[in-house]
C-alpha cells in the first residue's frame, strides 16, 4: 500500500524555537495532505488541509501565522510551528488521501513534539 | 458527515474473534463506512471500507446491516498486536477529482480501545 513518511519522529526544543516538520508521500503524489494534532489520551483533531500549489485552509481556532504550511510539491508538505511553547507539545501526524474510487487516506507515523 | 457512536472499550481473549460494533444512524446514502486504527504512539493505519455490501480484506471483515444504520468490524482471529484505538467513521467517498481540498478529510471520534488479553 501507499506509504507516507514523516521526520523527525520526534523532536524537542526550547520555548520560542521554530520546528519544522516534514511530511512526504513515498510512492504517490498527493494533491492534498492533511495535518492533525492528538494531545494525550485525546483523538485526532484536525489542523488544516495543505494544498499543493495554493494556500493552507486552516480550522477555527488554529493560528495560520504560528503553524505555517508549505506544499512545496505534489509528495511533500511541511509543517512550522513557529515561536513553540509548552501547550504545543503534542504528536502532529500528517495524512494524504492515495488515488482511488473511495479515498482511502494513508497516514504517517507521527512526529513528538516536545517544548520545553 | 454522519456522526457515530462506539463504545469507549473492549476486551477480546487472543485467537478469539473481535466484534467491533459502530452506530451510524444518519448515514447518507452516498456515504461509506471507513475503519481506521491507531496503536499507541503511532499514526492511524487504514483497515477496511465499504458501502453497502460486507467487505472482507486481509485484515477484517466488515458486516453493515441492511439498513446502513450500523456496522461491524471483525477480527477473525485478534492477537497482542491488534491492541488499538479502532475508529469508525462515516464519510462521502467520492473519486478524488471530484472530492477536493477539506472535503477530503476525515473526522475522528473517540473510537473503541480494544485490548487482546494473553
Amino acid at each position: 500500500g501507499a506509504v507516507v513518511s514523516q521526520h523527525p519522529s520526534w523532536v524537542i526544543c526550547k520555548s520560542g524555537t521554530s520546528v519544522k516538520i516534514e511530511c512526504r508521500s513515498l510512492d504517490f503524489q498527493a494533491t492534498t495532505m492533511f495535518w492533525y494534532r492528538q494531545f494525550p489520551k485525546q483523538s485526532l483533531m484536525l489542523m488544516a488541509t495543505s494544498n499543493e500549489g495554493s494556500k493552507a485552509t486552516y480550522e477555527q481556532g488554529v493560528e495560520k501565522d504560528k503553524f505555517l504550511i508549505n506544499h512545496a510539491s505534489l509528495t511533500l508538505s511541511t509543517l512550522t510551528v513557529t515561536s513553540a511553547h509548552p501547550e504545543d507539545s503534542s504528536f502532529y501526524i500528517c495524512s494524504a488521501p492515495a488515488r482511488g474510487s473511495t479515498d482511502t487516506q494513508y497516514f504517517g507515523p507521527g512526529t513528538r513534539l516536545t517544548v520545553l | 458527515d454522519a456522526k457515530t457512536t462506539q463504545p469507549p472499550s473492549m476486551d477480546c481473549a487472543e485467537g478469539r474473534a473481535a466484534n467491533l460494533p459502530c452506530n451510524h444512524s444518519t448515514i447518507s446514502g452516498n456515504e461509506y463506512v471507513y475503519w481506521y486504527r491507531q496503536i499507541h504512539s503511532q499514526g492511524p493505519q487504514y483497515i477496511i471500507h465499504g458501502l453497502k455490501n460486507n467487505e472482507t480484506n486481509e485484515m477484517a471483515s466488515l458486516i453493515i446491516t441492511e439498513d446502513r444504520k450500523s456496522s461491524t468490524l471483525i477480527l477473525p482471529h485478534a492477537t497482542l498486536r491488534d491492541t488499538a484505538v479502532y475508529y469508525c467513521i462515516v464519510r462521502v467517498g467520492l473519486a478524488p477529482l471530484i472530492l477536493s481540498g477539506s472535503a477530503r478529510q476525515l473526522t475522528f471520534g473517540s473510537g473503541t480501545q480494544l485490548t487482546v488479553l494473553p
